[in-house]
Parts: C-alpha cells; structure tokens; sequence
C-alpha cells in the first residue's frame, strides 16, 4: 500500500516568508509526528498528533512554529519568518498507536 | 543534552563479517528502543525494535541485544551484504509518558565493502 508522502519534495524560500510542508500519513494511522533532520544529525521530535489534537509539542523550536491536523489525517507544519537557521530536512511519520513509525521522504527546507 | 548517542560515526566491514552497532542512552525511563535505516534522500526505514523487557530480538540477518544495566544497546548484523551500506539510527521511546516521540542519535554510517 501507499507510504507516508510529504509535498513538496524540496522548498526554497527566502528569509522572512512564509512556509507550509505537507504530511499524507498512511491510511488509518492515528498518530502522526513530525522530525526536523539537520546534517549530521539525527531526527529531532517536533511534535506528535493523536488524532486530530496534538498531543506533545514539546519540541517546536518557538513560536514560529505551528501544526495542524484538521481531520486527522493530513497534516500541516507551518513555519512563519523563515530564518537561515531553520533549513533542514523535515521528516513525518505514521503509526498505529503504540506501534513503530514509518516515514515520508521529507521536505528539504532551504533558506536563502 | 543528548539523551541518545551513537558514538561511531562511520563503520567499515568486509562483505559477509558481522557489523556490530552501539548505542547509549542516558534516560531510564526509556522503555522502547529501535533502530532504522536510512538511504540517501529517502526518509528512515524501521528495521527492528526491542522493548525493555527484553533482552535480546532477533529478525533474520538483525539482532538487537539490549543492556538495561548499561543503557546499552548494540545492531548485529550477519552476514552483512553490501546493500546494508547505510545510516543507522538508534532511536528511544519513553511510552510510560504517554507520547511515543522517538528520541534518536546522531547515526552511524555502515560501509559494507564487497
């Protein structure tokens, strides 16, 4: 069946403006989550969706830094006032409750 | 403060040896840990997990041993192949809080030569 997918595949955008990335998680998942991969590193948590609510947010970085999952299905991470800081790749994930994650490809974030 | 580590940044074995990768933790509330496998421009692929009441999970070619004592936990492949030429990420879990967000280390790169 279909995995996670994330659109767009690669975002360029200037300091200042404005971005949305978007999650498709895979059908009847509950949980959704969202990383950020810097190079080097390994994923950092962002935050965690049961449902339609979010559940943690402990690890957005500021407020700069908003999620929604209307329905509880697709999921959007929204970053206002870009800064060179936030480039990196984002990584969603998918799982049933309590059972292993599986990832999108993630959107590469440049900021210029 | 990093809660997970990995300290080998790179890993290089021959063809059909045992890779072994290790893994530390700081929190002791971790009661899930996995490990995954990433390819280039693609997201991390589960690979195997072990929970804390375990010591020891085998999957085929990957074993996953766990040292609660030590916050230990160490990937064994055998034999490895050259299609395991990846990153490999340890990452943990603390499902008591209620989250499962997986806290993950800085990856260790595995070069399988033929």
């Amino acid at each position: 069946g279909a995995g996670v997918s994330q659109t767009p595949s690669n975002k360029v955008t200037e300091k200042g403006k404005y971005v949305e990335l978007r999650c498709d998680p895979i059908s009847g998942h509950t949980a959704l989550y969202w990383y950020r991969q810097s190079l080097g590193q390994g994923p950092e948590f962002l935050i965690y969706f049961q449902g339609t609510g979010a559940a943690d947010d402990s690890g957005l970085p500021n407020d700069r830094f908003f999620a929604v999952r209307p329905e509880g299905s697709v999921s959007t991470l929204k970053i206002q006032r870009t800064e060179r800081g936030d480039s990196a790749v984002y990584l969603c994930a998918s799982s049933k409750q309590g059972d292993e994650q599986y990832f999108g490809p993630g959107t590469r974030l440049t900021v210029t | 403060d990093q809660q997970v580590k990995q300290n080998s940044p790179s890993l290089s074995v021959q063809e059909g040896r045992i890779s072994i990768l290790n893994c530390d933790y700081t929190n002791s509330m971790f009661d899930y840990f996995l490990w995954y496998k990433k390819y280039p421009a693609e997201g991390p692929t589960f690979l195997i997990s072990i929970s804390s009441i375990k010591d020891k999970n085998e999957d085929g070619r990957f074993t996953v041993f766990l040292n609660k004592s030590a916050k230990h936990l160490s990937l064994h492949i055998v034999p490895s192949q050259p299609g395991d030429s990846a990153v490999y990420f340890c990452a943990a879990s603390a499902w008591s809080g209620n989250t499962g967000k997986l806290i993950f280390g800085q990856g260790t790169t595995l070069q399988v030569k033929p």
